[in-house]
């Protein structure tokens, strides 16, 4: 079966630096996805991965390693707006999206 | 932010009525998705659509169909709604070319409860 891991919840200071991680295993692969949810919100995109290495975007960097089925999400200068669920999505080979449950993020002052 | 629009944002039900979920998008994107996001699980595929009139089964397609007449709008419907389909509704739509095609944009959502 396809399967899209990544912790429940995850707590951090606020100016700090926190990891994400999400490892998967899926029927073919055409790129990971990280995207943002605040409660009640709309998942919003954060940053695309197909090709080995980091991807860096201002705060946010993703990173990918296909041969270990493994991914994470790194948020630096950590802010109190941070504070939401982050989600894991990898493409298989029909180009679906298999989602992780996702990764609660606590941020602290 | 990406031109969609889901109707109705909330809705109350009672088990065994139908009930239909609309999808506006003013993008002219091709692909249109139906997901259900569920407290402990991921968001799940319920139905697609590549296009007018052609449409596909997602993960978790029994219970809904759908409906796709125009390029701006996907219809989900409960034919008879049951407590199980209690959930948020979420409609994504994606674009044309190699990395736009990948990347989903999501509606606001729609916080379905069956009573």
């Amino acid at each position: 079966g396809q399967n899209i891991d990544q912790p429940t919840e995850m707590t951090a200071t606020e100016g700090a630096i926190v990891q994400i991680n999400c490892t998967y295993q899926t029927s073919g692969f055409n790129g990971l996805f990280w995207y943002q949810q605040h409660a009640g919100e709309a998942p919003t995109f954060l940053s695309y991965n197909v090709l080995d290495g980091l991807e860096e975007k201002g705060r946010f960097s993703s990173f990918l390693s296909r041969s270990k089925g493994y991914s994470y999400l790194l948020l630096k200068e950590l802010q109190m707006k941070d504070s939401a669920s982050y989600l894991c999505a990898v493409m298989d080979s029909n180009y679906q999206l298999i989602w992780g449950a996702g990764t609660k993020l606590i941020i602290k002052p | 932010d990406a031109g969609i629009t889901q109707s109705p944002r909330h809705k109350v039900t009672e088990t065994g009525t139908p009930v239909t979920l609309r999808c506006h998008q003013t993008e002219n994107h091709r692909y249109m998705y139906w997901y259900r996001q569920d407290p402990g699980h991921g968001l799940r595929l319920i139905h697609y659509s590549y296009g007018v009139k052609d449409t596909d089964k997602g993960e978790v397609s029994d219970g809904y169909s759908v409906s796709r007449s125009k390029t701006e709008d996907f219809l989900l419907t409960l034919e008879s709604a049951t407590s199980s389909q209690t959930s948020v509704y979420f409609c994504a739509i994606s674009g044309e070319g190699d990395v736009a095609k990948n990347i989903q944009y999501f509606g606001a959502g729609t916080r379905l409860s069956v009573l």
